[in-house]
């Protein structure tokens, strides 16, 4: 079992750039979500999504779409990139009714903003 | 306001030692509480849960206390070893909120031999 796996592990953007962070899990989990984890912040929710076709906004969704086509994927993009991006993210899955079992997260991607 | 507040300042504790990290949180009503691991440069790694009606909670060296009146999680690890040098955050799931976890800041344990 591979788990959750983020890609890429690093990028560098220019502000007003635009990408997509990968995410794609193969534990049939229901739930997925993003966070965004900087210093003295903690790990802020972004978005997430209880199963396929169903999103909804977290903590700090503004300047981040994302949609859930399939169980397995959950991409985070990056409309226009600002400095205040700048992070590193975390995608985690969990068993929607099953929450002893905790999330499992991704290794992260450290995106830098310049 | 919402907080969950863990120490910031770093736990440096002596190996064999048990160390006890705490997470307070108000104006939340949670019904589970989590605890995580975090290695630096890698995602949490899920260690325990409890439920708001468990006052206690074990595994293996790991231990977790859950007072919903203080509002307050005690995460201890005794016979502690260097190899659990790392930062651990504490996250709140809601009744009625779904899967939504928040979390704490988490607190930085150092274990020196």
């Amino acid at each position: 079992n591979a788990g959750v796996t983020q890609t890429p592990k690093f990028q560098v953007l220019k502000t007003g750039q635009s990408m997509t962070l990968q995410c794609a899990q193969d534990m049939n989990h229901e739930y997925m979500s993003w966070y965004r984890q900087d210093p003295g912040m903690g790990l802020r929710l972004i978005h997430y999504s209880v199963g396929a076709g169903i999103t909804d906004q977290g903590e700090v969704p503004n300047g981040y779409n994302v949609s859930r086509s399939t169980t397995e994927d959950f991409p985070l993009r990056l409309l226009s990139a600002a400095p205040s991006q700048t992070s590193v993210y975390f995608c985690a899955s969990s068993q929607r009714d099953r929450v002893k079992y905790g999330y499992t997260f991704g290794s992260g991607t450290r995106l830098t903003v310049v | 306001s919402q907080k969950i507040e863990q120490n910031s300042e770093a736990l440096n504790i002596q190996e064999g030692k048990t160390a006890t990290l705490t997470c307070n949180y108000t104006n939340y009503s949670p019904a589970y509480l989590q605890w995580y691991r975090q290695d630096p440069g890698r995602g949490p790694v899920f260690l325990l849960l409890i439920r708001e009606n468990e006052k206690e909670k074990r595994k293996e060296r790991l231990k977790v206390t859950f007072d919903t009146t203080l509002k307050q999680s005690l995460f201890h690890i005794t016979a502690s070893q260097p190899a659990d040098s790392a930062t651990y955050l504490c996250a709140l799931l809601l009744t009625g909120g779904g899967n939504k976890l928040t979390f704490g800041t988490g607190t930085q344990l150092k274990v020196e031999l």
